[in-house]
C-alpha cells in the first residue's frame, strides 16, 4: 500500500521569501514521486519529478524538491516567492511497475505582496 | 500537439439528465484516466484504461460509465445526473503502467453542476 500527506493545506509567504512545501509518503516499494501545480481554474502542470535518479530534483519556475529516503519526505522548496507562484500544489507517488497514482490532498499557496 | 483535450468546460445538467464528458489524447498514450476533484479532497480516480477496449473501477466509479474504443479517445458517461456528482473533472494520460516516473498529463478541466 501506498499514501501521501501534504503536511500544510494552506502556507502564506511574502513575495521574496522562501517557499517550503511538506510533502511525506509512505510506499512499499521504491516510488516515484511528483510535485504539480494547479493554478485556479485550469489543470494540473507537472513541476517536477523524482524517478531514483538524483535526489535533488530541479523543475520548472526555480522549483525544487529533495527525495530523503530515510524521512520518507519529498519537500518542494523555492528560494524566493513570486506572486504568480500562488497556487495549489499536489504531491503524488506511484509505483514503479504497476502505477497505482495517490494524490495528496493538495496545498493552497498564498503570496502576499 | 494539443495534450489532452477535454469538452465541454463548464455544463449545468438537471437532476436526472445524462451526459457524456469528451476526451481525447494526441500523445498515443496507452493509459487514460478519468478524476474528479473536490474542494479539500484531492483528486479520486473514476476510471480508468490501460488501452483501446480495457476498462477498469477506480476508487469512485459509481454513477458513470466509460468507452475506450481507441486509443484516443475515453468519454465519461453520467447516467441520472445527481448533486453528489457536482465537481470538477480531469481527464488525463499517460504513456504506460510498466515504466517508472510515467508522467500524467491532464487537460484543463470540465466543471459540472447538477442542480
Amino acid at each position: 500500500a501506498q499514501s501521501v500527506t501534504q503536511l500544510d493545506s494552506h502556507v502564506s509567504v511574502s513575495e521574496g521569501t522562501p517557499v517550503l512545501l511538506r510533502c511525506n509518503y509512505s510506499s512499499s516499494y521504491s516510488p516515484s514521486l511528483f510535485w504539480y501545480v494547479q493554478h485556479p481554474n485550469k489543470g494540473l502542470q507537472l513541476l517536477l519529478k523524482y524517478t531514483s535518479a538524483a535526489t535533488l530534483v530541479k523543475g520548472i519556475n526555480g522549483f525544487e524538491a529533495e527525495f530523503k529516503k530515510s524521512e520518507t519526505s519529498f519537500h518542494l522548496t523555492k528560494p524566493s516567492a513570486h506572486m504568480s507562484d500562488a497556487a495549489e500544489y499536489f504531491c503524488v507517488v506511484t509505483l514503479g511497475g504497476y502505477q497505482k497514482v495517490t494524490f495528496g490532498t493538495g496545498t493552497k499557496l498564498q503570496v502576499i505582496p | 500537439n494539443a495534450g489532452v483535450t477535454q469538452t465541454p468546460k463548464f455544463r449545468i445538467l438537471k437532476i436526472g439528465q445524462s451526459m457524456t464528458l469528451q476526451c481525447t489524447q494526441d500523445m498515443n498514450h496507452n493509459y487514460m484516466y478519468w478524476y474528479r476533484q473536490d474542494p479539500g479532497m484531492g483528486l479520486k480516480l473514476i476510471y480508468y484504461s490501460v488501452g483501446a477496449g480495457i476498462t477498469d473501477k477506480g476508487e469512485v466509479p459509481n454513477g458513470y460509465n466509460v468507452s475506450r474504443s481507441t486509443t484516443e479517445d475515453f468519454p465519461l458517461r453520467l447516467e441520472l445526473a445527481a448533486p453528489s456528482q457536482t465537481s470538477v473533472y480531469f481527464c488525463a494520460s499517460s504513456y504506460s503502467l510498466g515504466e517508472t516516473g510515467n508522467t500524467i498529463y491532464f487537460g484543463e478541466g470540465s466543471w459540472l453542476t447538477v442542480v
